[in-house]
């Protein structure tokens, strides 16, 4: 069974350019998390969805940050623009039965210039 | 807020010795604490977990204890070795109600051969 996929691995973008990240999560997961892992930090919470609902995004910073999870299975975390401040790794995650095991896409690395 | 803390920042040990890393969380809710290793470049990985029923959980060389009363729980490494050094996270995760998955900020083990 695949685990959860995260595209692109490495985006190197100027400031004031827009990124977009991709998530797939593990097949049956309705528990989809994204993650900001600043260098030498804990991942903190940007969302979470429920199956397509955001049912936590209030550290989701929404000026320039979007996300979507249409149909419930996929998931794109959009930053517009991107700012220096911003670099840093997102990681997707993904949970099935809600009672806590929660596992990690390998995250984009997101540099800003 | 609610908030996980973890101690210490930094462990170094030598080779075979043991090596323990506590934390502390502050929602009493929080039902489900598991232990990630997250090796430099790579996803945080799932090591061990335990859920608030339980006070100690072993799994061969790594094991994990639970003091509900006072909010603690802590991951023991005993006989440790090079492939051990990596930066290891807690979290606290509620089951129910908000659903929120709190990261403590990591430490950072140095096995020395």
């Amino acid at each position: 069974e695949a685990g959860v996929v995260q595209s692109p691995r490495y985006k190197i973008i100027e400031k004031k350019q827009p990124v977009a990240f991709w998530c797939n999560p593990i097949s049956g997961h309705n528990t989809l998390y994204w993650y900001r892992q600043n260098l030498g930090q804990g991942p903190e919470l940007l969302i979470r969805y429920e199956n397509e609902e955001a049912v936590d995004d209030s550290q989701l910073p929404k000026d320039r940050f979007s996300a979507e999870r249409l149909k419930g299975v996929d998931s794109t975390l959009k930053i517009q623009p991107a700012e220096l401040g911003d670099s840093a790794v997102y990681l997707c995650a993904s949970m099935g039965t809600g009672q806590g095991e929660q596992f990690f896409g390998p995250g984009t690395r997101l540099t800003v210039l | 807020g609610e908030n996980v803390e973890q101690h210490p920042s930094t462990l170094s040990v030598q080779e075979g010795d043991s090596a323990v890393i506590k934390c502390t969380y502050s929602d009493s809710a929080s039902n489900y604490f598991p232990w990630y290793k997250q090796e430099l470049g790579k996803r945080p990985q799932l090591i061990i977990d335990i859920r608030s029923n339980v006070g100690e959980k072993k799994d061969q060389r790594i094991a994990v204890t639970l003091n509900k009363t006072a909010k603690h729980f802590s991951l023991h490494i005993t006989e440790t070795q090079p492939e051990d050094s990596a930066v290891y996270f807690c979290a606290a995760y509620m089951s129910s109600g908000t659903y929120k998955y709190i990261f403590g900020t990591g430490t950072r083990l140095k096995v020395l051969a």
